[in-house]
Protein backbone atom coordinates (compact mmCIF):
# COMPACT_ATOMS: atom_id res chain seq x y z
CA UNK A 1 0.00 0.00 0.00
CA UNK A 2 1.55 3.20 -1.02
CA UNK A 3 2.24 6.00 1.81
CA UNK A 4 1.52 9.56 1.18
CA UNK A 5 3.37 11.55 -1.18
CA UNK A 6 4.16 14.93 -1.20
CA UNK A 7 5.47 17.18 -4.55
CA UNK A 8 7.51 18.78 -4.59
CA UNK A 9 10.31 17.67 -2.20
CA UNK A 10 12.31 20.55 -2.37
CA UNK A 11 11.76 24.34 -3.59
CA UNK A 12 13.27 27.57 -3.64
CA UNK A 13 11.53 30.90 -3.58
CA UNK A 14 12.71 34.33 -3.25
CA UNK A 15 10.38 36.73 -0.78
CA UNK A 16 7.14 37.78 -2.14
CA UNK A 17 6.54 34.94 -3.83
CA UNK A 18 3.82 32.45 -3.41
CA UNK A 19 4.16 28.66 -3.81
CA UNK A 20 1.98 25.51 -3.79
CA UNK A 21 2.76 22.10 -2.33
CA UNK A 22 0.36 19.01 -3.19
CA UNK A 23 0.11 15.93 -1.08
CA UNK A 24 -1.82 12.72 -2.22
CA UNK A 25 -2.72 10.70 1.17
CA UNK A 26 -2.46 7.04 1.91
CA UNK A 27 -5.81 5.25 -0.57
CA UNK A 28 -8.73 5.06 1.19
CA UNK A 29 -8.08 7.81 3.74
CA UNK A 30 -10.19 11.13 3.55
CA UNK A 31 -8.90 13.73 6.11
CA UNK A 32 -5.44 15.47 5.43
CA UNK A 33 -3.79 17.81 7.80
CA UNK A 34 -1.00 20.05 7.13
CA UNK A 35 1.94 20.69 9.30
CA UNK A 36 5.01 23.40 9.33
CA UNK A 37 7.79 21.65 11.11
CA UNK A 38 11.08 24.76 12.03
CA UNK A 39 13.97 23.91 14.60
CA UNK A 40 13.09 26.59 16.61
CA UNK A 41 8.58 26.19 16.84
CA UNK A 42 9.24 22.20 16.31
CA UNK A 43 5.86 20.86 14.44
CA UNK A 44 2.98 22.71 14.10
CA UNK A 45 -0.40 22.27 13.16
CA UNK A 46 -1.66 24.45 9.93
CA UNK A 47 -5.26 22.90 9.15
CA UNK A 48 -7.25 19.92 8.47
CA UNK A 49 -9.80 19.30 5.41
CA UNK A 50 -12.26 16.07 5.01
CA UNK A 51 -14.81 16.12 2.57
CA UNK A 52 -12.97 19.04 0.54
CA UNK A 53 -13.82 21.14 3.81
CA UNK A 54 -11.31 22.75 6.28
CA UNK A 55 -12.31 21.06 9.95
CA UNK A 56 -10.17 22.85 12.22
CA UNK A 57 -7.67 25.74 11.44
CA UNK A 58 -3.92 26.73 13.51
CA UNK A 59 -2.66 29.80 14.89
CA UNK A 60 -1.17 31.23 11.57
CA UNK A 61 -1.87 34.02 8.98
CA UNK A 62 -3.99 34.75 6.41
CA UNK A 63 -1.43 33.49 3.67
CA UNK A 64 -1.52 30.15 4.43
CA UNK A 65 -4.23 28.50 2.58
CA UNK A 66 -5.35 25.31 1.63
CA UNK A 67 -7.97 22.81 -0.11
CA UNK A 68 -8.80 19.19 -0.79
CA UNK A 69 -10.37 18.14 -3.84
CA UNK A 70 -13.23 15.06 -4.56
CA UNK A 71 -10.24 12.54 -4.78
CA UNK A 72 -8.90 13.79 -1.08
CA UNK A 73 -6.06 14.79 -2.66
CA UNK A 74 -4.76 18.26 -0.94
CA UNK A 75 -2.95 21.21 -1.75
CA UNK A 76 -1.46 23.83 0.87
CA UNK A 77 -0.68 27.57 -1.09
CA UNK A 78 1.68 30.11 0.64
CA UNK A 79 0.96 33.86 -0.52
CA UNK A 80 4.14 36.83 0.01
CA UNK A 81 6.72 34.48 1.02
CA UNK A 82 8.48 35.42 4.23
CA UNK A 83 12.33 34.15 4.92
CA UNK A 84 10.28 32.85 7.97
CA UNK A 85 8.17 30.71 6.13
CA UNK A 86 11.40 28.34 5.37
CA UNK A 87 10.48 25.20 6.76
CA UNK A 88 9.24 21.45 6.44
CA UNK A 89 5.89 21.02 5.33
CA UNK A 90 4.08 18.09 6.20
CA UNK A 91 1.15 16.07 5.07
CA UNK A 92 -0.48 13.62 7.40
CA UNK A 93 -3.54 11.40 6.24
CA UNK A 94 -5.81 8.89 8.57
CA UNK A 95 -9.13 7.58 7.27
CA UNK A 96 -11.15 10.08 8.83
CA UNK A 97 -11.84 12.70 11.50
CA UNK A 98 -12.27 10.18 14.55
CA UNK A 99 -12.43 12.98 17.30
CA UNK A 100 -8.31 12.91 17.20
CA UNK A 101 -8.20 8.81 17.72
CA UNK A 102 -6.95 8.17 14.79
CA UNK A 103 -3.47 7.85 13.81
CA UNK A 104 -1.94 10.37 11.30
CA UNK A 105 0.20 8.91 8.60
CA UNK A 106 2.85 11.72 7.83
CA UNK A 107 4.19 11.80 4.02
CA UNK A 108 8.55 12.85 3.19
CA UNK A 109 7.57 16.85 3.47
CA UNK A 110 8.16 19.53 0.78
CA UNK A 111 11.45 21.12 1.79
CA UNK A 112 10.71 25.10 1.45
CA UNK A 113 13.86 27.41 1.55
CA UNK A 114 13.03 31.22 1.18
CA UNK A 115 15.33 33.43 0.29
CA UNK B 1 -3.31 26.05 26.95
CA UNK B 2 -2.26 22.30 25.72
CA UNK B 3 1.32 21.60 26.17
CA UNK B 4 4.14 18.58 25.54
CA UNK B 5 7.15 18.60 26.98
CA UNK B 6 9.62 16.09 25.60
CA UNK B 7 13.22 15.36 28.24
CA UNK B 8 15.43 15.06 27.56
CA UNK B 9 16.10 17.12 24.47
CA UNK B 10 19.51 14.97 23.78
CA UNK B 11 20.68 11.13 24.42
CA UNK B 12 23.61 9.50 23.86
CA UNK B 13 23.47 5.75 24.57
CA UNK B 14 26.08 2.99 24.04
CA UNK B 15 24.79 0.13 21.93
CA UNK B 16 22.43 -2.18 24.36
CA UNK B 17 22.23 0.19 26.86
CA UNK B 18 18.87 0.54 27.72
CA UNK B 19 16.77 3.60 28.68
CA UNK B 20 13.58 5.51 28.60
CA UNK B 21 12.54 8.93 27.23
CA UNK B 22 9.75 11.13 28.80
CA UNK B 23 6.64 13.17 27.75
CA UNK B 24 4.51 14.58 30.02
CA UNK B 25 1.48 16.53 28.72
CA UNK B 26 -0.94 18.84 29.74
CA UNK B 27 -4.33 18.62 27.69
CA UNK B 28 -7.90 18.27 29.37
CA UNK B 29 -10.02 15.80 27.93
CA UNK B 30 -6.91 13.55 26.12
CA UNK B 31 -8.20 11.31 22.90
CA UNK B 32 -4.88 10.11 22.48
CA UNK B 33 -1.11 10.26 22.57
CA UNK B 34 0.94 9.24 19.60
CA UNK B 35 4.98 8.30 19.70
CA UNK B 36 6.94 9.06 16.15
CA UNK B 37 9.90 8.52 14.93
CA UNK B 38 11.73 10.77 12.52
CA UNK B 39 14.74 10.31 10.67
CA UNK B 40 16.76 13.15 9.32
CA UNK B 41 15.23 14.99 6.26
CA UNK B 42 12.00 12.67 5.97
CA UNK B 43 8.78 12.72 7.60
CA UNK B 44 7.76 11.12 11.32
CA UNK B 45 7.03 7.33 11.43
CA UNK B 46 4.43 6.67 12.98
CA UNK B 47 5.25 3.72 15.80
CA UNK B 48 2.48 4.02 18.97
CA UNK B 49 -0.80 4.68 19.65
CA UNK B 50 -2.29 5.08 23.80
CA UNK B 51 -5.91 5.79 24.84
CA UNK B 52 -5.79 5.54 28.45
CA UNK B 53 -3.63 5.59 31.55
CA UNK B 54 -2.01 2.38 32.30
CA UNK B 55 -2.12 0.90 28.90
CA UNK B 56 1.28 -0.35 27.23
CA UNK B 57 2.48 -1.27 23.47
CA UNK B 58 5.32 -2.48 22.28
CA UNK B 59 7.49 -3.42 19.26
CA UNK B 60 10.54 -4.70 18.76
CA UNK B 61 12.98 -2.83 21.56
CA UNK B 62 10.28 0.00 22.09
CA UNK B 63 7.74 -0.11 24.39
CA UNK B 64 5.50 2.79 25.18
CA UNK B 65 3.46 3.37 28.65
CA UNK B 66 0.61 5.96 29.53
CA UNK B 67 -0.35 7.23 33.07
CA UNK B 68 -2.71 10.52 33.89
CA UNK B 69 0.50 13.20 33.11
CA UNK B 70 3.06 11.41 31.37
CA UNK B 71 4.21 8.49 28.63
CA UNK B 72 7.74 6.82 28.18
CA UNK B 73 9.10 5.53 25.66
CA UNK B 74 11.47 2.64 26.96
CA UNK B 75 14.07 0.96 24.79
CA UNK B 76 15.84 -1.98 25.92
CA UNK B 77 19.43 -3.24 24.47
CA UNK B 78 19.30 -0.31 21.78
CA UNK B 79 20.89 -0.43 18.31
CA UNK B 80 22.83 2.01 16.31
CA UNK B 81 19.90 1.84 13.82
CA UNK B 82 17.52 3.13 16.81
CA UNK B 83 19.23 6.55 16.27
CA UNK B 84 16.71 8.91 15.46
CA UNK B 85 14.43 11.83 17.07
CA UNK B 86 11.16 10.41 18.93
CA UNK B 87 8.39 12.80 18.92
CA UNK B 88 5.55 12.92 21.43
CA UNK B 89 2.47 14.49 20.29
CA UNK B 90 -1.19 14.43 21.63
CA UNK B 91 -5.02 15.12 20.62
CA UNK B 92 -7.44 16.56 22.24
CA UNK B 93 -10.63 15.63 20.10
CA UNK B 94 -9.79 16.95 17.06
CA UNK B 95 -7.33 15.91 13.96
CA UNK B 96 -5.12 18.50 15.59
CA UNK B 97 -1.70 17.11 16.90
CA UNK B 98 0.08 18.79 19.77
CA UNK B 99 3.76 17.93 19.02
CA UNK B 100 6.56 17.88 21.87
CA UNK B 101 10.03 19.20 21.02
CA UNK B 102 10.91 15.72 20.63
CA UNK B 103 14.38 13.57 21.63
CA UNK B 104 17.63 13.05 19.90
CA UNK B 105 18.61 10.05 20.35
CA UNK B 106 22.33 8.76 19.27
CA UNK B 107 23.23 4.81 20.00
CA UNK B 108 27.04 4.64 19.33
CA UNK B 109 27.82 1.08 18.48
Amino acid sequence: KAGVTQTPRYLIKTRGQQVTLSCSPISGHRSVSWYQQTPGQGLQFLFEYFSETQRNKGNFPGRFSGRQFSNSRSEMNVSTLELGDSALYLCASSLAPSGGYNEQFFGPGTRLTVL
Amino acid sequence: EDQVTQSPEALRLQEGESSSLNCSYTVSGLRGLFWYRQDPGKGPEFLFTLYSAGEEKEKERLKATLTKKESFLHITAPKPEDSATYLCAVSQGAQKLVFGQGTRLTINP
